[in-house]
């Protein structure tokens, strides 16, 4: 199984800076055939279901603002707010999808400072 | 509009069976992946199952191999989990979640996700 750990555990940004959230695999996620990674991005606010933000490592899913971007290849990824906004504060969580079983990070909370 | 809708979930006790639906509207069901995942309290997620768009491919986490099974119904845009030899440790809020396509890897990607259904295991 792709262990994905998440760094750092929690973090606390103030309103209008950047928050920037690392996900590391345990093995690349990166397909050769293609050149594309397989990793997402996802945000979880209290008491709703995950919604997806980024896909390909960083391919914006429609929808989502501008401020989040997500980047890196093979192992090492990272998600960056660029303008943390009050409504960002939630957990967040990468995945891989390259391969069954599909897991995620343990999760990151963003808090505001 | 695009909707996932769970249902089936409640308290059971350790050792008994349940079964999970998600009905799903606002789209071709029959061309996409659908996936189960769960979250227990307090805790982060954990992807369960995933069934191909032709319910030809089935994959599931070790977890619940061999006692939970996903399959769907095309004629009714149902997904279901069913789960036997309950746990304690499979208390969790299940999410019904749908593939962003069929194939190429977008089948393993969710993109849409329903509010989920809490099932509780506890004597």
């Amino acid at each position: 199984d792709i262990v994905m750990t998440q760094s750092p555990d929690s973090l606390a940004v103030s309103l209008g800076e950047r928050a920037t959230i690392n996900c590391k695999s345990n093995q690349s996620v990166l397909y050769s055939s293609n050149n594309k990674n397989y990793l997402a991005w996802y945000q979880q606010k209290p008491g709703q279901p995950p919604k997806l933000l980024i896909y390909w490592a960083s391919t914006r899913q429609s929808g989502v603002p501008d401020r989040f971007s997500g980047r890196g290849s093979g192992t090492d990824f990272t998600l960056t707010i660029s303008s943390l906004l009050a409504e960002d504060v939630a957990f967040y969580y990468c995945q891989q999808y390259y391969s069954a079983p599909i897991t995620f990070g343990q999760g990151t909370r963003l808090a505001i400072k | 509009q695009v909707r996932l809708v769970e249902s089936g979930g409640g308290v059971v006790q350790p050792g008994t069976s349940l079964r999970l639906s998600c009905a799903a509207s606002g789209f071709i069901f029959s061309s996409y992946a659908m996936h189960w995942v769960r979250q227990a309290p307090g805790k982060g997620l954990e992807w369960v199952a995933v069934i191909s768009n032709d319910g030809k491919s089935i994959h599931y986490v070790d977890s619940v191999k061999g006692r939970f099974t996903i399959s769907r119904d095309s004629s009714r845009s149902t997904v279901y989990l069913q789960m036997k030899s309950l746990r304690a440790e499979d208390s969790a809020v299940y999410y019904c979640a749908k593939g962003a396509g069929h194939e190429g890897g977008y089948d393993y990607l969710q993109n849409l996700w329903g509010q989920g259904s809490l099932v509780i295991v506890s004597s």
